[in-house]
């Protein structure tokens, strides 16, 4: 079946480093993949996603490329902020329209 | 635009009480509508989803049920909780189309069985 596994936290980082979060998937097909940030006490956001290999989805500064030679879509920031503090989901979707996959979600925080 | 309700926020209840949580979906019709739970630090669980009125998959065995009486209404109950059923449900939907169907979430109802 399908899957999706991040890499784990917490991560915690200083304002303005760089933020990499992996995510690799596993799917019979060709999803779509999605990442979501889940801001404390909120429901989930979608951030970016992406439909097709070689889509980079991009939003706020954050950016993921789908890549499906390593089933991958791995979150970058160049520069983060403290108000980036949040759990952030890597999720696939089989087919459009279906439910989707989450992964167990990254916490992240950053100190100023 | 479209906009997602849940209701309560937060809810409290005892041991062996019954549950109500509803959901519901404006500016949209058809919609594809799922119920998740997030325990304390853990990921998303999907409990329940939904293609229509009265259609209901559940994905995961257990005391609760769902319902849907109304195109965009979906209702999470329970006739009797379980300290086990603490943490926060998330409703979402979304459109039945082609195309990548992103799920957009509500704000979430967080519950504390005691």
């Amino acid at each position: 079946g399908d899957s999706v596994t991040q890499m784990e936290g917490p991560v915690t980082l200083s304002e303005e480093a760089f933020l990499t979060i992996n995510c690799t998937y596993t799917a019979t097909g060709y999803p779509s993949l999605f990442w979501y940030v889940q801001y404390p006490g909120e429901g989930l956001q979608l951030l970016l996603k992406a439909t097709k290999a070689d889509d980079k989805g991009s939003n706020k500064g954050f950016e993921a490329t789908y890549r499906k030679e390593t089933t991958s879509f791995h979150l970058e920031k160049g520069s983060v902020q403290v108000s980036d503090s949040a759990v952030y989901f890597c999720a696939l979707q089989e087919t459009s329209g279906s439910r989707l996959t989450f992964g167990e979600g990254t916490q992240l925080t950053v100190n100023p | 635009s479209q906009t997602i309700h849940q209701w309560p926020a937060t809810l409290v209840q005892p041991v062996g009480s019954p549950l109500s949580l509803e959901c519901t979906v404006e500016g949209t019709s058809n919609p594809n509508l799922y119920w998740y739970r997030q325990a304390a630090g853990r990921g998303l669980q999907l409990l329940f989803y939904s293609i229509g009125i009265g259609q209901i998959s559940s994905e995961v065995p257990q005391n609760l049920s769902a319902s849907r009486p109304q195109d965009r209404q979906f209702i999470l109950s329970s006739k009797k909780l379980l300290l086990s059923d603490s943490g926060f449900y998330l409703c979402a939907w979304n459109r039945q189309s082609r195309l990548a169907g992103t799920q957009y979430f509500g704000p979430g109802t967080r519950l504390t069985v005691l």
